[in-house]
């Protein structure tokens, strides 16, 4: 267990809907990093949070937002799905954004099925 | 982003040692070398990480190359559990800020 919660674990949706997925991080984590797994793809970043304020960017479509709350969870949203989006979404943690030494810790990941 | 290469595939037999390779010719010298491993339906897993210097721990051990543009990660003794995509990340700070970006990574086969 990487203490990272992610929820929901499965989510069925159809074509032009709107979804949030939520991340708690693991305790004493400041920084949430979101991606994105498509079948057979490698891992792509998507967002990076600390400490509630956006810190850098990936291949994040703007259909997609993403924001962390004083508490420290995060939530994805995800809207006007297309069949593309269907995807593994996980989200990671780690106490610094500005030290390379410190390691992620990986949830187990929400698979997101649009129909 | 910086990036790094490696094998597609490779194959091992249980209880032999397994290395890793990984390049990443254009690193810069704020980047850190980190491997995670990710295992079948399940979210990455840290596995080693290093700037400079060789590193050891409980899992796997981290050779660095003298002017850092490759890398080799060691599994000791491979076992079935060990089968997995096998990452090698630099963490790369930008824009003030570490992120790790992930390539294709190797995927490991353990033949018992």
């Amino acid at each position: 267990d990487s203490g990272v919660t992610q929820t929901p674990k499965h989510l069925i949706t159809a074509t032009g809907q709107r979804v949030t997925l939520r991340c708690s991080p693991r305790s004493g984590d400041l920084s949430v990093y979101w991606y994105q797994q498509s079948l057979d793809q490698g891992l792509q970043f998507l967002i990076q949070y600390y400490n509630g304020e956006e810190r850098a960017k990936g291949n994040i479509l703007e259909r997609f937002s993403a924001q962390q709350f004083p508490d420290l969870h995060s939530e994805l949203n995800l809207s006007s799905l297309e069949l593309g989006d269907s995807a593994l979404y996980f989200c990671a943690s780690s106490v610094s954004a500005t030290q390379g030494a410190t390691e992620a810790f990986f949830g187990q990941g929400t698979r997101l099925t649009v129909v | 982003d910086a990036k790094t290469t490696q094998p597609n595939s490779m194959e091992s037999n249980e209880e032999e040692p397994v290395h890793l390779p990984c390049n990443h010719s254009t690193i810069s010298g704020t980047d850190y070398i980190h491997w995670y491993r990710q295992l079948p339906s399940q979210g990455p897993e840290y596995v080693i990480h290093g700037l400079t210097s060789n590193v050891n721990n409980r899992m796997a051990s981290l050779a660095i190359a003298e002017d850092r543009k490759s890398s080799t990660l060691i599994l000791h003794r491979a076992t079935l559990r060990d089968a997995a995509v096998y990452y090698c990340i630099l963490r790369d700070l930008t824009s003030g800020t570490y992120k790790y970006i992930f390539g294709t990574g190797t995927r490991l086969k353990v033949l018992a």
